[in-house]
């Protein structure tokens, strides 16, 4: 069965930082991978995907993240955090067991805080 | 093009009571995952509609249920609510269109925040 491992539930960085966010997962196929984000009080919007193909992928809001099938991960940066980055941000994995009808397996979440 | 659509935003119930939420789908979407969020918790999922039927149900119990509509719209209803059931309710839809399905990636509404006390 997938899985998604998101270590630390929270991080903190500085304006114009270096964002990191990390993601593991675990799929018995090759994996879909989802990046979404959650500002307080809404849904998820997705940031980015990985299906097939390149392997670093560019999402909105200059985020960006590689899969490495080695290291079966799917870690999100962002070369320089700003202010309005301060959200929850959650990784997942599409349930392709179940074919394509599958559905999202989310991690527990990061929350990122952005001080100035 | 309207997005993901839920109803209500907030609402408070006492224990033992039941529940309805309801969403649409967006435009040219088919299929409805609901997703229940604990506090400070990754979405869980509940189960998916397709066809108006149950397609697949994660793991909650059977007072939880649902339902589709031909218009694709869906409703989330939860009897005798327990304290444990307070969670932002998620709808997530899915398009019509396979190379868009395939990838699994869903729309999400702003959910449904539900306080049981």
């Amino acid at each position: 069965a997938q899985s998604v491992t998101q270590l630390g539930s929270h991080v903190s960085v500085s304006e114009g930082a270096l964002v990191l966010l990390r993601c593991n997962y675990s799929s018995s196929v090759p994996p879909y991978l989802f990046w979404y984000v959650q500002y307080p009080n809404q849904g998820l919007q997705l940031l980015l995907k990985y299906t097939t193909g390149a392997t670093l992928v560019k999402g909105i809001n200059g985020f960006e993240a590689e899969f490495k099938k080695s290291e079966t991960s799917f870690h999100l940066t962002k070369p320089s955090a700003h202010m309005s980055d301060a959200a929850e941000y959650f990784c997942a994995v599409s349930d392709r067991v179940k074919g394509s009808q599958g559905n999202l397996i989310f991690g527990k979440g990061t929350k990122l805080s952005v001080k100035p | 093009d309207a997005g993901v659509t839920q109803s209500p935003t907030h609402l408070i119930k006492t224990r033992g009571q039941q529940v309805t939420l309801r969403c649409s789908p967006k435009s040219g979407h088919d299929t409805v995952s609901w997703y229940q969020q604990a506090l400070g918790q990754g979405p869980q999922f509940i189960f998916q509609y397709y066809e108006e039927e149950e397609r697949q149900r994660g793991n909650f119990p059977d007072r939880f249920s649902g339902h589709q509509f031909p218009n694709y719209s869906s409703e989330l209803n939860v009897n005798a609510l327990l304290l444990g059931d307070s969670a932002l309710y998620l709808c997530a839809s899915r398009p019509f269109a396979l190379a868009d399905r395939k990838t699994g990636e869903l729309f999400f509404g702003e959910g449904s925040r539900l306080t049981v006390l």
